[in-house]
C-alpha cells in the first residue's frame, strides 16, 4: 500500500516566523505531487501540482521544492502571517492510474 | 463561475435509508472524485472517474456506489447508509492528474 506522510502533524509558530513541512512519499514510479491549503469549515485549495525532480514552485510567501529520487517534498512559508493558519496537505497520484493518497496533513497555527 | 458544487451541504438520515449526494461541476473536467474526510485519517478516495462511464474504485469503496452518465455530474450513492459513514464527503474534479477543485463538502451524519 502506497503511503504520504508529512510531518510535523502540527506546528504553532509566531507570526513574523519562517517555517516549513515535508511531505514523503514513495519515490519509485512518481508522477506528480499536489500541495493543498485547507482553511478550517472550507475546502481544500490547490497551492501547486510539482512534477519534475529539482521543482521550485513560489506563490507569493508560500514556495515548495520537489526531490523525486529520495521521495520528498518541503513546503515553506517566509514570514508567516494569522491567515496562513490552515493544514498543509500533499497528495500523490499512483503511477499509472488517477488513484490518490493524500497526507493526513500538517497543521499551522500563526500566533499574532 | 468556474465551480464544484455539491448538494446537500448537510445531511442528517437513518441507518438503511438510501440516499444520494450530487456533485457537478461546469469546467469540463474529464477526472471527478469523491473523498471523505474522518478525524485524524486525512482525505480518503471512495471513487473516482477519469470519464463519461468509467470509474473506479479508490481505497474506501465499500458501501458506495456511483455512476457518471454525463461529464459534469457524478453522483454518490449510499445504497444502505450505516453509521461509520457518517463522515465529511468532498467531491473534487481536475483536468486529468493537474490541480484538483473541490466542492464545498457534505457532512453527513447516519443515525
Amino acid at each position: 500500500i502506497l503511503n504520504v506522510e508529512q510531518s510535523p502533524q502540527s506546528l504553532h509558530v509566531q507570526e513574523g516566523d519562517s517555517t516549513n513541512f515535508t511531505c514523503s512519499f514513495p519515490s519509485s514510479n512518481f508522477y506528480a505531487l499536489h500541495w493543498y491549503r485547507w482553511e478550517t469549515a472550507k475546502s481544500p485549495e490547490a497551492l501547486f501540482v510539482m512534477t519534475l525532480n529539482g521543482d521550485e514552485k513560489k506563490k507569493g510567501r508560500i514556495s515548495a521544492t520537489l526531490n523525486t529520487k529520495e521521495g520528498y517534498s518541503y513546503l515553506y512559508i517566509k514570514g508567516s502571517q494569522p491567515e496562513d493558519s490552515a493544514t498543509y496537505l500533499c497528495a500523490f497520484p499512483s503511477s499509472g492510474t488517477y488513484k490518490y493518497i493524500f497526507g493526513t496533513g500538517t497543521r499551522l497555527k500563526v500566533l499574532a | 463561475e468556474a465551480q464544484v458544487t455539491q448538494n446537500p451541504r448537510y445531511l442528517i438520515t437513518v441507518t438503511g435509508k438510501k440516499l444520494t449526494v450530487t456533485c457537478s461541476q461546469n469546467m469540463n473536467h474529464e477526472y471527478m472524485s469523491w473523498y471523505r474526510q474522518d478525524p485524524g485519517l486525512g482525505l480518503r478516495q471512495i471513487y473516482y472517474s477519469m470519464n463519461v462511464e468509467v470509474t473506479d474504485k479508490g481505497d474506501v469503496p465499500e458501501g458506495y456506489k456511483v455512476s457518471r452518465k454525463e461529464k459534469r455530474n457524478f453522483p454518490l450513492i449510499l445504497e444502505s447508509p450505516s453509521p461509520n459513514q457518517t463522515s465529511l464527503y468532498f467531491c473534487a474534479s481536475s483536468f486529468g492528474t493537474d490541480t484538483q477543485y473541490f466542492g464545498p463538502g457534505t457532512r453527513l451524519t447516519v443515525l
